[in-house]
């Protein structure tokens, strides 16, 4: 069983601040973990993924994301934030299997203040 | 490269109407191809598991009957609401898989079906 938890359904920050979004995991496997965009009636664009390897994993847009195991977390960090980078956010956590179950957690909104 | 094209983006029909959505993966192969429902403010909530040439998968509480899936080819999966109510009113998005399972899920841009 795996699942999912972002922290804050919504998040705001003002124009070049720090983004800092929040998710922690449970799977019974080691998991891959993925942060998803989407813009309003769109479908979600892949920003990163996380498989094997390197813990800090670096995206599209700016974006990156550290895979703490010890803390169970995924989160994704932008160092400045740009009004372009106003969307939703998705986590999401598959088991490796040839099934590639994908579970997303519920969505941070994520607003740029100007 | 990686290119998931939905068709259509957006349906507005009567109450009583089959709808059916494609999904078609362009420049890649799709083994398997993922059909989600996204409610208003709301994750998206797996419905099935669409496998080239064998029946789909589906997850718990989803009607088969109700939502037919048909993926006969490589490059297209298809989604057909059938008989259609206003509580089938979603968002609907499908993703398509290349190959091993170190390949990430590439989504499509989705359908918003309006049933009136």
């Amino acid at each position: 069983a795996q699942s999912v938890t972002q922290l804050g359904s919504h998040v705001s920050v003002s124009e070049g601040a720090l983004v800092l979004l929040r998710c922690n995991y449970s799977s019974s496997v080691p998991p891959y973990l993925f942060w998803y965009v989407q813009y309003p009636n769109q479908g979600l664009q892949l920003l990163l993924k996380y498989t094997t390897g390197a813990t800090l994993v670096k995206g599209i847009n700016g974006f990156e994301a550290e895979f703490k195991k010890s803390e169970t977390s995924f989160h994704l960090t932008k160092p400045s934030a740009h009004m372009s980078d106003a969307a939703e956010y998705f986590c999401a956590v598959s088991d490796k299997g040839g099934y590639q179950k994908v579970t997303f957690g519920t969505g941070t909104k994520l607003q740029v203040i100007p | 490269g990686a290119v998931v094209s939905q068709h259509p983006s957006r349906v507005i029909c009567k109450s009583g109407t089959s709808v059916k959505i494609e999904c078609r993966s362009l420049d890649f192969q799709a083994t398997t191809m993922f059909w989600y429902r996204q409610f208003p403010k709301q994750s998206l909530m797996l419905m099935a598991t669409s496998n080239e040439g064998s029946k789909a998968t589906y997850e718990q509480g989803v009607e088969k009957d109700k939502f037919l899936i048909n993926h006969a080819s490589l490059t297209l999966s298809t989604l057909t609401v059938t008989s259609a109510h206003p509580e089938d009113s979603s968002f609907y998005i499908c993703s398509a898989k290349q190959g091993n399972s170190n390949q990430p899920q590439h989504f499509g841009d989705g359908t918003r079906l309006s049933i009136l």
